[in-house]
């Protein structure tokens, strides 16, 4: 299979700081990625789709000015969660496809204090 | 009605019998299927993908699909307690990797020694 990561795997930070997580394709090259959020004991859910070289799509009720995609290249998408919250505590995982299959990073456990 | 249905379980089977695991979507626009484990926080792991309908053998696993009956299931023999996780079904229309997956809940499986 294809392998995703994500880095940093686990983050601890302050309320109203800032958060980059970072997802690389590192064997293959992806147009489109996927953010997911996942809360404990809940399945994942959709947060947005990540297109290289565009302007990310959110799903219905995801802040995109919380929220900043950046997908600047065909092997790295960034996610940001600005003015972090405890609300925003959760277990981050992106994904991305190659042929029709979806792959995912390890995932950044995130806890905002 | 939600669009991907899986029983929570938790779904206890004895190590060395055959776990069943089934999910049921509800658009019938879906053409890829897949399964997925998911160990107790880590990230998604694909199993299986199928396409088509009838049966998709991959080691001790089995997927099946009946899209008449908008079924999809996962068979895992010689159940082991490794195995011993939430396995996830999701689905998506299309083919192409620009779109995302829509999962279910998933069913908590546990084999016991």
């Amino acid at each position: 299979g294809a392998v995703v990561s994500q880095h940093p795997s686990r983050v601890i930070c302050k309320s109203g700081t800032s958060v980059k997580i970072e997802c690389r394709s590192l064997d293959f090259q992806a147009t489109t990625m996927f953010w997911y959020r996942q809360f404990p004991k809940k399945s994942l859910m959709l947060m947005a789709t990540s297109n290289e070289g565009s302007k990310a799509t959110y799903e219905q009720g995801v802040e995109k000015d919380k929220f900043l995609i950046n997908h600047a290249s065909l092997t790295l998408s960034t996610l940001t969660v600005t003015s972090a919250h405890p609300e925003d505590s959760s277990f981050y995982i992106c994904s991305a496809t190659l042929a029709g299959s979806q792959f995912f990073g390890p995932g950044t456990r995130l806890t905002v204090l | 009605q939600k669009e991907v249905e899986q029983n929570s379980g938790p779904l206890s089977v004895p190590e060395g019998a055959i776990a069943s695991l089934n999910c049921t979507y509800s658009d019938r626009g879906s053409q890829s299927f897949f399964w997925y484990r998911q160990y107790s926080g880590k990230s998604p792991e694909l199993i299986m993908s199928i396409y088509s309908n009838g049966d998709k053998e991959d080691g001790r696993f089995t997927a099946q699909l009946n899209k008449a009956s908008q079924y999809v299931s996962l068979l895992i023999r010689d159940s082991q307690p490794s195995d011993s996780a939430t396995y996830l079904c999701a689905v998506k229309r299309g083919d192409t990797g620009r779109r995302a997956l829509t999962f279910g809940s998933g069913t908590r499986l546990q084999v016991q020694p």
